[in-house]
């Protein structure tokens, strides 16, 4: 069945630094893809997705890259901030339409 | 606009009783969807409803785990007999329609402890 992969954590990184999770993914079709973010004490909420190979989400200075022939879809950053502790899901949205997600990366920026 | 609400926000529970946990999805999203996420499994899904049917049930652990929805609106999760694997953080989500390009909004979740 479907299935996604990410970076196992924690990730602790200072301010500023740059930063990749990695995530792949297995799925018959050609999913849609998207990272969610929590932050501590709260939801679930959509950091940014891509519908289509070769399509690039952004939001927040984040982004990710959907790459068909790798099936991946890794998160980046260029500079990252204390704001941007949380813990990061990299999921697919399978045909039947339920999405699937990897275990999670608990990032902590450092000052 | 108002957001996906569940309730309650926590409840402890004695090991055998039956739980109900509440969603109310964004107005006008037609599609819902169970989800519990604990610290051994991460994030699964549990069902998932178009309007007022479920096309999809197979994420649902066991018979003990039942859930409707009335008026392509509110839904109830229904766990009975709990035990202590059923503690989990329950989320629901809702989305503007079916299909895998739209986005799922999540309610904050119900946090269960089974004592």
């Amino acid at each position: 069945g479907d299935s996604v992969t990410q970076m196992e954590g924690p990730v602790t990184l200072s301010e500023e630094a740059c930063l990749t999770i990695n995530c792949t993914y297995t799925a018959t079709g050609y999913p849609s893809l998207f990272w969610y973010v929590q932050y501590p004490g709260e939801g679930l909420q959509l950091l940014l997705k891509a519908t289509k190979a070769d399509d690039k989400g952004s939001n927040k200075g984040f982004e990710a890259t959907y790459r068909k022939e790798t099936t991946s879809f890794h998160l980046e950053k260029g500079s990252v901030q204390v704001s941007d502790s949380a813990v990061y899901f990299c999921a697919l949205s399978s045909p039947a339409q339920k999405l699937v997600f990897g275990q999670g990366t608990r990032l902590t920026i450092n000052p | 606009g108002a957001g996906v609400s569940q309730s309650p926000s926590n409840k402890v529970t004695e090991k055998g009783k039956d739980v109900e946990l509440r969603c109310d999805p964004i107005s006008g999203h037609t599609a819902l969807y169970w989800y519990r996420q604990s610290l051994g499994q991460g994030l699964e899904f549990l069902i998932y409803f178009q309007g007022n049917s479920a096309p999809d049930k197979s994420g649902l652990p066991s018979d003990r785990f039942s859930a409707e929805r009335t008026g392509g609106s509110v839904s109830t999760l229904t766990i009975q007999r709990t035990q202590q694997e059923d503690s989990a953080v329950y989320l629901c989500a809702s989305s503007y329609a079916q299909g895998k390009g739209y986005e799922q909004y999540f309610g904050p979740g119900t946090r269960l402890t089974v004592t």
